[in-house]
């Protein structure tokens, strides 16, 4: 079956330029989230969408960082006014969320630069 | 807060040899405990998890992790590598209520050597 998708791979911009990248969660999984991994370190979370919740916004470094979720489908991290620390692979992952003991599955990440 | 640590950051082995990368967690109530594996080019897999019951438990590849609730731990073994074990490791743990978002170690680069 269809893991989780990720576009683009990858993504070169300019300082200063906005970004969005969009993630596919597996089909029936209600739960997304987003991860940022920087080079060399592990993975911090994000943002979390469930359902029809108000997303946790918890992570999000700045208010340069937005994401939205189309009812339980597609998701779109938007950062507005790149930076160069914003550099590093975006991932998502998502669960089926089923009681306490679910498990995210990551899809490939979005390696962004911005020079 | 949650915290991971993972105090080996680089490990090199020999094929054959046996493997145990440690994992050592903060927080003060229920967690659910996990490994994931990133081998070169490859995007993050579930090695194993642990949410209740024995606490011993059995992965993928021949891989196993005991938690041991008195020292807050959840070590990764495995009695003998092989040169496509080569890859990075992480430890993850999330809140079994609350807070789903997982937290991460920095995790370990495994390197085994043929």
């Amino acid at each position: 079956g269809a893991g989780v998708s990720q576009s683009p791979s990858n993504k070169v911009t300019e300082k200063g330029k906005d970004v969005e990248l969009r993630c596919d969660p597996i089909s029936g999984h209600t739960a997304l989230y987003w991860y940022r991994q920087r080079l060399g370190q592990g993975l911090e979370f994000l943002i979390y969408f469930q359902g029809n919740s108000a997303p946790d916004k918890s992570g999000l470094p700045s208010d340069r960082f937005s994401a939205e979720r189309t009812g339980e489908s597609v998701s779109t991290l938007t950062i507005q006014r790149t930076q160069q620390e914003d550099s590093a692979v975006y991932l998502c992952a998502s669960s089926a969320a089923s009681g306490n003991t679910d498990t995210q599955y990551f899809g490939p990440g979005t390696r962004l630069t911005v020079l | 807060a949650q915290s991971v640590s993972q105090h080996n950051h680089h490990v090199i082995l020999s094929e054959a040899a046996s493997l145990e990368l440690g994992c050592n967690y903060s927080y003060g109530g229920t967690v659910n405990l996990f490994w994931y594996v990133q081998y070169p080019g490859q995007h993050l897999q579930l090695l194993l998890k642990y949410f209740s019951g024995d606490p011993l438990v059995k992965g993928i590849k021949g891989f196993e992790a005991e938690f041991i609730k008195s020292k807050f731990s959840f070590n990764l073994r495995k009695p003998s590598v092989q040169w496509s074990d080569t890859a990075e490791y992480f430890c993850a743990v999330n809140a079994r209520t609350g807070r789903r978002a997982l937290t991460f170690g920095s995790g370990t680069r495994l390197q085994v050597q043929p």
